[in-house]
């Protein structure tokens, strides 16, 4: 079993649409959880951190934690082309000393 | 301000040759970090600092060594380059000497091994 783990996608919604993405991890120690955003040929740029259960909001993203079934989610209201992406999930590791990331999803924002 | 910054951004080697990437980075994080990354593999940990003159193995360490020469800079070097570590190179640092805060990329080093 991978330590995180993601839908590798491609991921399709409209112009306007809700993008769900999920993640599961398998470390129940893990106490900080990351969503990275990464363009083709870019490097991952950091876009919402979450380290307690329930929802948080910035803007357009929300994360949503669940520890008790070790799932993270990030939900992208009103969906943008320019949101069309690869989205990593990050959860610390190693007793917090390190990041272990997913495979990421491919997501497609289509017009 | 310029963060995270990685040299060079393109290489290309011969199996066998050696070379060092370097990665600097001006937010006096205490701790640094290279991963690789390769298609359906994700980004995976080469090895890791987590304050200046300690160093850890990550994920992937055969084949490479590090340098945290001092709290800015964390070197990684390839002493006898294989196709294998054809590869995306990314440093990272974190504000902490640990991860929970998450970390900043440097741009990357995309390096082939011939």
């Amino acid at each position: 079993q991978k330590e995180v783990e993601q839908n590798s996608g491609p991921l399709s919604v409209p112009e306007g649409a809700i993008a769900s993405l999920n993640c599961t991890y398998s470390d129940r120690v893990s106490q900080s959880f990351f969503w990275y955003r990464q363009y083709s040929g870019k490097s991952p740029e950091l876009i919402m951190s979450i380290y307690s259960n329930g929802d948080k909001e910035d803007g357009r993203f929300t994360a949503q934690l669940n520890k008790a079934s070790q799932y993270v989610s990030l939900l992208i209201r009103d969906s943008q082309p320019s949101d069309s992406a690869t989205y990593l999930c990050a959860v610390t590791t190693g007793g917090g000393n390190k990041l272990t990331f997913g495979t990421g999803t491919q997501l497609k924002v289509e017009l | 301000n310029a963060g995270v910054t990685q040299t060079p951004k393109f290489q290309v080697l011969k199996t066998g040759q050696s070379m060092t990437l370097q990665c600097a980075q001006d937010m006096n994080h205490n701790s640094m970090y290279w991963y690789r990354q390769d298609p359906g593999m994700g980004l995976r940990l080469i090895y890791y600092s987590a304050s200046e003159g300690t160093t850890d193995k990550g994920e992937v360490p055969n084949g490479y060594n590090v340098s945290r020469l001092n709290k800015r800079e964390f070197s990684l070097r390839l002493e006898s380059a294989a196709p294998s570590q054809t590869s995306v190179y990314f440093c990272a640092s974190s504000e902490s000497r640990t991860a929970n805060y998450g970390y900043t990329f440097g741009s990357g080093t995309r390096l082939t091994v011939v």
